[in-house]
């Protein structure tokens, strides 16, 4: 089975610190995710990639950035945390293009609280 | 641009109750069409899919139709039981795009 992980289940985090949340898959997956999850909000995407260091905006890409030097890792990088990024982060990967490779894989997700 | 539009929660009924989670979505041209699936404490998890206009994704006995003329997919299940109690997302994904992107979500819970 593919295993995608994200490296912290809780993190807590002060108001301007410079936050890393790390993701990294076992399948060699080209594509990979970053959604944040809020109540009535549902997931929003931040950023993706679909290869090393290639990276794209998804719809809420501010206050965000990202890395990926390696296929299996895709990092998001918070530059000054503040507190509407309290959130809860959910990585994900999937094969390249094609129609039988449309299931993404979720982790388990990163609750981030930033007092 | 892209976007899915789905029923607000939350959603309790009985169990073997009928269910419907309405889903419509807005995509310029062919977009492929998903149902996730998140349990209490879990990630979330593909529960069916369809890629083109007139499939119907099955699975776990949900099912969703493809509808194009309604730009629709709405999610049914004849019977519902308890362990479906979960948040279901309605996702796309546009024809030449490598995102994908989700409903609000629709929480569901089931009555013993």
């Amino acid at each position: 089975d593919v295993k995608v992980t994200q490296s912290s289940r809780y993190l807590v985090k002060r108001t301007g610190e410079k936050v890393f949340l790390e993701c990294v898959q076992d399948m060699d997956h080209e594509n990979m995710f970053w959604y944040r999850q809020d109540p009535g909000l549902g997931l929003r995407l931040i950023y993706f990639s679909y290869d090393v260091k290639m990276k794209e905006k998804g719809d809420i890409p501010e206050g965000y950035s990202v890395s990926r030097e390696k296929k299996e890792r895709f990092s998001l990088i918070l530059e000054s945390a503040s507190t509407n990024q309290t959130s809860m982060y959910l990585c994900a990967s999937r094969p390249g293009q094609g129609a039988t490779n449309e299931k993404l894989f979720f982790g388990s997700g990163t609750q981030l609280s930033v007092l | 641009g892209n976007s899915v539009t789905q029923m607000e929660g939350p959603v309790t009924l009985s169990e073997e109750a009928f269910l419907t989670i309405n889903c419509t979505y807005t995509a310029t041209g062919y977009p492929s069409l998903f149902w996730y699936v998140q349990y209490p404490g879990e990630g979330l998890q593909l529960l069916l899919k369809a890629t083109k206009a007139d499939d119907k994704g099955s699975n776990k006995g949900f099912e969703a139709t493809y509808r194009k003329e309604t730009t629709s997919f709405h999610l049914e299940k004849g019977s519902v039981q308890v362990s479906d109690s979960a948040v279901y997302f309605c996702a796309l994904r546009g024809s030449s795009a490598s995102k994908i992107i989700f409903g609000s979500g629709t929480r569901l819970s089931i009555r013993p």
